[in-house]
């Protein structure tokens, strides 16, 4: 059984550019939710996804834009790019939306934006 | 002050010692998380509860409702459980996962 995927792994980009981060959330679930975590710090939730639509959001800029599809992938849409976007992005995914089930983590998707 | 406190920032232990990372929340919860991070990322959900007690294997969570707190206790400590422990609280009124800074374990041989 598949765990959570993410890819791509890591990436460069250049300040301005634009990035898209995809994510296959573990079999039987439907809701996904996406995090930035800065070096050294703890994990900042971005939003959750369920049912194709945005749910909850943190406090990030509407540069941060996301994607669910029908098969419960999603996407992370960064745009216009800063150097403080540098950072590990996780996605993770359970099978009941909010925060009240147990959350399965991907590995993240490492960006350097220079 | 974060939302989200964790105690201690950093914690060094011999192997084989009784060890309690502690995490205190000043939101109202629904559900509080505790994480696992090993160096290069990855997340592993240990437990998630919103009242009294889990156990699983080594480890030990408690949460206190009233005194908004929890705690993650590792017991006969190993140096594989040497990593990042993350809480995070469930909001249930701003509905958002609120985490904490985490707290780095070394557990020596």
């Amino acid at each position: 059984d598949a765990g959570v995927t993410q890819s791509p792994t890591h990436l460069i980009k250049t300040r301005g550019q634009q990035v898209t981060l995809r994510c296959s959330p573990k079999s039987g679930h439907d809701t996904v939710s996406w995090y930035q975590q800065a070096l050294g710090q703890g994990p900042q939730f971005i939003f959750q996804y369920y049912e194709e639509e945005e749910r909850q959001r943190g406090n990030f800029p509407d540069r941060f834009s996301g994607h669910q599809f029908p098969n419960y992938s999603s996407e992370l849409n960064v745009n216009a790019l800063l150097l403080g976007d540098s950072a590990l992005y996780l996605c993770a995914s359970s099978r009941v939306a909010g925060f009240t089930g147990e959350l399965f983590f991907g590995e993240g998707s490492r960006l350097t934006v220079l | 002050k974060n939302e989200v406190e964790q105690s201690p920032q950093n914690l060094t232990a011999q192997e084989g010692e009784f060890i309690t990372i502690n995490c205190s929340y000043s939101v109202g919860i629904s559900a509080l998380h505790w994480l696992q991070q090993h160096p290069g990322g990855g997340i592993v959900s240990l437990f998630m509860l919103s009242s009294g007690k889990k156990k699983h294997g080594r480890l030990i969570a408690t949460i206190n409702i009233q005194e908004k707190h929890s705690s993650l206790h590792i017991t006969a400590s190993h140096p594989r459980d040497s990593a990042v422990y993350i809480c995070a609280a469930h909001g249930g009124a701003t509905n958002k996962l609120i985490f904490g800074t985490g707290t780095l374990l070394a557990v020596q041989p």
